[in-house]
């Protein structure tokens, strides 16, 4: 079965950090982009960032850069996003989803909440 | 960045309608426009990617269309379980937006 599954969500006092991991299952982890997106309690979805299938190529929305990291290990199955210097703003359930060209943002994982609060 | 207005916030319609939603970009997105699902708890899933193109086994009530910056996305004929909230997606260049989403209940 294609899936992604997020974990490493928690509660972190603001300006802690946490580390999120989206482990891959069912395809070719290595051949697909990969993205984070994030959505706020009770609002929309926003783009956080996205990592190409190599790492070659990293993006973050200008609300996070800085302050979080993406990166992958294809051998593991698995993109990260390193949050550091969490504000109460980046309170959200964080997704990641897969980049397929020939189909769009496919595939999705279940989400993980990062809650940020003193 | 591009912007994205979807519309309308929120729609109530009966079982068996016609339900159409439309997003507008604020500049020329080519067919870079995806649309989802969202039920309550759950991770958004994809239903119409590139303007048009249904997902493989995404029931073909659902449709897509429009180019450049207007975008319309159709529940032919609206069944109990599609109540969700729906969001367009632009990802034709960094960074990527999201309409506000269009909240779908049934009357």
């Amino acid at each position: 079965e294609v899936q992604l599954v997020e974990s490493g969500g928690g509660l972190v006092k603001p300006g802690g950090s946490l580390r999120l991991s989206c482990v891959a299952s069912g395809f070719s982890f290595s051949a697909y982009n990969m993205n984070w997106v994030r959505q706020a309690p009770g609002k929309g979805l926003e783009w956080v960032s996205c990592i190409s299938s190599s790492s070659s190529y990293i993006y973050y929305a200008d609300s996070v850069r800085g302050r979080l990291t993406v990166s992958r290990d294809n051998g593991k199955k698995t993109v990260y996003l390193q949050m550091n210097s969490l504000r109460v703003e980046d309170t959200a359930v964080y997704y990641c989803a897969r980049d397929d060209p020939s189909s769009g943002w496919d595939v999705w994982g279940q989400g993980t909440t990062v809650s940020v609060s003193s | 960045d591009i912007q994205m207005t979807q519309s309308p916030s929120s729609l109530s319609a009966s079982v068996g309608d016609r339900v159409t939603i439309t997003c507008q970009a604020s500049q020329d997105i080519t067919n870079y426009l995806n649309w989802y699902q969202q039920k309550p708890g759950k991770a958004p899933k994809l239903l119409i990617y590139d303007v048009s193109n249904l997902k493989t086994g995404v029931p073909s009530r659902f449709s897509g269309s429009g180019s450049g910056t207007d975008f319309t996305f159709t529940i032919s004929s609206l069944q109990p379980e599609d109540v969700a909230t729906y969001f367009c997606q632009h990802y034709g260049n960094l960074p990527y937006t999201f309409g506000q989403g269009t909240k779908l209940e049934i009357k």
